[in-house]
């Protein structure tokens, strides 16, 4: 079955970098996208961009372009996001999601992993 | 970028009842619309995608209909696992939006 398990919670002081693990299972992990979504504290779902693990291409929301690193270790069927200089507003759960596309082109998120809470604070 | 809005943000409901949520699209987006459910603690949950297709293993009292700008979901006779937070996402251009989603809680 289909598995992506995250690496831990993280704690980070402003202006440091968190990097977020993402290891897939349960398929081939080349054959399809893993998106970056993030969920602040009570808030809805942002996301982050996406990076293909076949090529290595990125894609990133412009909000974040300049602070977010996508790389993957096909080896280990292993997706990162590493956020940079981090502030207080960084504070979220972060999930993998596997990007499914169906007939038509219709995309869908239809596997996540559990999250992981990366809290900013001094 | 496209903006998703969702209504209500919370209702409330009973076991059996009938429940219809809105997302509404700031441009068309034909039937590039999906939606999730989230459960506190818990990833998202595919539930629905190309507007009224469902996942498979998802109960067939979730439905889903729209296409351009205006979507529902629908669950028919609500059950006690239901109540979550739904939200609804657009697939229609990069960068994907979701709405701020919708709480559906316990009368």
């Amino acid at each position: 079955q289909v598995q992506l398990v995250q690496s831990g919670a993280e704690v980070k002081k402003p202006g440091a970098s968190v990097k977020v693990s993402c290891k897939a299972s349960g398929y081939s992990f080349t054959d399809y996208h893993m998106h970056w979504v993030r969920q602040a504290p009570g808030q809805g779902l942002e996301w982050m961009g996406w990076i293909n693990p076949n090529s290595g291409g990125t894609n990133y929301a412009h909000k974040f372009q300049g602070r977010v690193t996508m790389t993957r270790d096909t080896s280990i069927s292993t997706a990162y996001m590493e956020l940079s200089r981090l502030r207080s507003d960084d504070t979220a759960v972060y999930f993998c999601a596997r990007e499914r596309a169906s007939d038509w082109n219709y995309s869908y998120f239809d596997y996540w992993g559990q999250g992981t809470l990366a809290t900013v604070s001094s | 970028d496209i903006q998703m809005t969702q209504s209500p943000s919370s209702l409330s409901a009973s076991v059996g009842d009938r429940v219809t949520i809105t997302c509404r699209a700031s441009q068309s987006i034909s039937n590039y619309l999906n939606w999730y459910q989230q459960k506190p603690g818990k990833a998202p949950k595919f539930l629905i995608y190309a507007a009224s297709s469902l996942q498979s293993g998802v109960p067939s009292r979730f439905s889903g209909s729209g296409s351009g700008t205006d979507f529902t979901l629908t669950i028919s006779n609500l059950q006690p696992e239901d109540f979550a937070t739904y939200y609804c996402q657009q697939s229609s251009s990069t960068p994907p939006t979701f709405g701020q989603g919708t709480k559906v809680e316990i009368k």
